[in-house]
């Protein structure tokens, strides 16, 4: 079963907008971690935020911004003005304590391209 | 720049072979992750070393097979390669065992088996 859910396959936006990425995960572990990575095309992983679940305060980086509802089971990320740079493969991913320790178990990842 | 580093960055094979992939990790991470990256699997999780040791185990094939070594440097062994395994093989490190700290990764090594 997948633990985390990108339902966006791929989001187009024209530089400036906002845009939401969404992510839903599944667990049963009341203690566990939730992140997002950033994919450019050029290959690599960046790792963007970690939260835990104790910690629903949402935060705010920038232009990055993050929505953590745990009565949702939700973990999105809203990118503000947003700008061709952030053109990429976001992420969302779960760690929780599991058969496979605390690996991260990634979602299918949202492409997002932003035009000029 | 992670810190982590991947060798060799692009592979072409044959299927059948054998291949291996290596992985140095940031200077005192213990942990090093291994993770294959597929257009039709995504992301998936393979295997764990933290300090030499295994420490947890994804779906990884039994005709992989991994090793960390003293210096903590770790390698990932592919072998009887199918046309299947061609993917990105991501190594990422990490200061301890569990999630306490975030997981960089390297630039991947991109595998292609013909």
């Amino acid at each position: 079963a997948q633990k985390v859910t990108q339902a966006q396959t791929e989001i187009s936006v024209v530089e400036k907008e906002d845009v939401t990425l969404d992510c839903v995960y599944e667990t049963r572990d009341t203690t566990y971690y939730l992140f997002w990575y950033k994919q450019p095309p050029s290959g690599e992983l960046v790792f963007l935020i970690r939260r835990n679940s104790f910690d629903e305060q949402n935060e705010i980086s920038g232009r990055y911004s993050w929505n953590f509802q745990k009565s949702t089971s939700s973990f999105n990320f809203t990118i503000t003005a947003s700008q061709v740079v952030d053109s990429a493969v976001y992420f969302c991913a779960l760690s929780e304590n599991s058969n496979s320790g605390y690996a991260l178990n990634f979602g299918k990842g949202t492409s997002l391209l932003v035009t000029p | 720049d992670s810190g982590v580093t991947q060798t060799p960055k692009h592979l072409i094979t044959a299927t059948g072979q054998r291949v291996t992939l290596r992985c140095s990790p940031r200077s005192g991470d213990l942990s090093v992750y291994w993770y294959q990256q597929s257009l039709d699997q995504g992301l998936q999780f393979l295997i764990q070393y933290y300090n030499g040791e295994e420490r947890a185990k994804g779906n990884i094939l039994e005709r992989f097979s991994a090793q960390q070594f003293p210096d903590l440097h770790s390698e990932l062994n592919l072998s009887s390669l199918e046309l299947g395994d061609s993917a990105l093989y991501f190594c990422a490190s990490s200061v301890g065992v569990g999630p306490a700290g975030e997981l960089f990764f390297g630039e991947g090594s991109r595998l292609t088996v013909l």
